[in-house]
């Protein structure tokens, strides 16, 4: 079973840029969670998705960022425009059932803006 | 990928000893707790879990005790070798609902 992919792996842009991160889970997860990292501190919850439909984005930190998991396959983080506090690495995961299952977590796209 | 933090509390031990890695989590109201490894470049990867319910649970070289009264989970990993080394996470969730809430990080360190 092919795990949580992610891509870029790395990107660097300048603030005020655009950058999309991508996220596909495992085949046959309804469930896609957004997390993130940054600066050395825990790891921090965004959103989840069910299928197409977000359950929860109270974890993004402001309008600059927008997810959309079109057709409830992948799922696609965009942050427009970046600031230099969006560095970090932001992770993904996906799981068969919402709470109490485990999440498999992708490698994570390392975001640094300069 | 990722390389670990910078300021993350450490726990060196030596290679064949015994490790601990202890943490605080934070809602009481939380029943499903899980240990996750993180190598340099790869993502979180799940070690083990425990519900609520239970006090203790073993898996391979591996064992969690968590204790609901201080709200204190650990890791105990038998016969630490090299290939343990890595940053180790804490979680805790609650059953039906959907978010993860990490604890900051332990880096571990294994001595040859």
């Amino acid at each position: 079973e092919a795990g949580v992919t992610q891509f870029p792996s790395h990107s660097v842009i300048e603030k005020g840029q655009t950058v999309t991160l991508r996220c596909d889970p495992i085949s046959g997860h309804d469930n896609l969670y957004w997390y993130r990292r940054v600066m050395g501190k825990e790891i921090k919850f965004l959103l989840h998705f069910v299928k197409e439909s977000k359950q929860d984005e109270s974890g993004m930190p402001n309008n600059r960022f927008l997810a959309e998991r079109t057709g409830g396959t992948y799922s696609t983080l965009k942050v427009q425009p970046a600031e230099l506090e969006d560095s970090g690495v932001y992770f993904c995961a996906s799981s068969r059932k919402t709470g109490g299952w485990e999440q498999y977590f992708g490698p994570g796209t390392r975001l640094t803006v300069t | 990928g990722e390389s670990v933090g910078l300021h993350l509390p450490t726990l060196s031990v030596q290679e064949g000893d015994n490790s601990i890695i202890n943490c605080a989590y934070s809602n009481s109201a939380s029943d499903y707790f899980i240990w996750y490894k993180q190598e340099s470049g790869k993502g979180p990867q799940f070690i083990i879990d425990i519900r609520s319910n239970m006090d203790k649970r073993q898996g391979q070289r591996v064992t969690v005790l968590l204790n609901k009264t201080v709200k204190h989970l650990s890791l105990q990993i038998a016969a630490t070798q090299p290939g343990d080394s890595a940053v180790y996470f804490c979680a805790e969730n609650s059953l039906g609902t959907y978010k993860y809430i990490f604890g900051t990080g332990t880096r571990l360190k294994v001595l040859a």
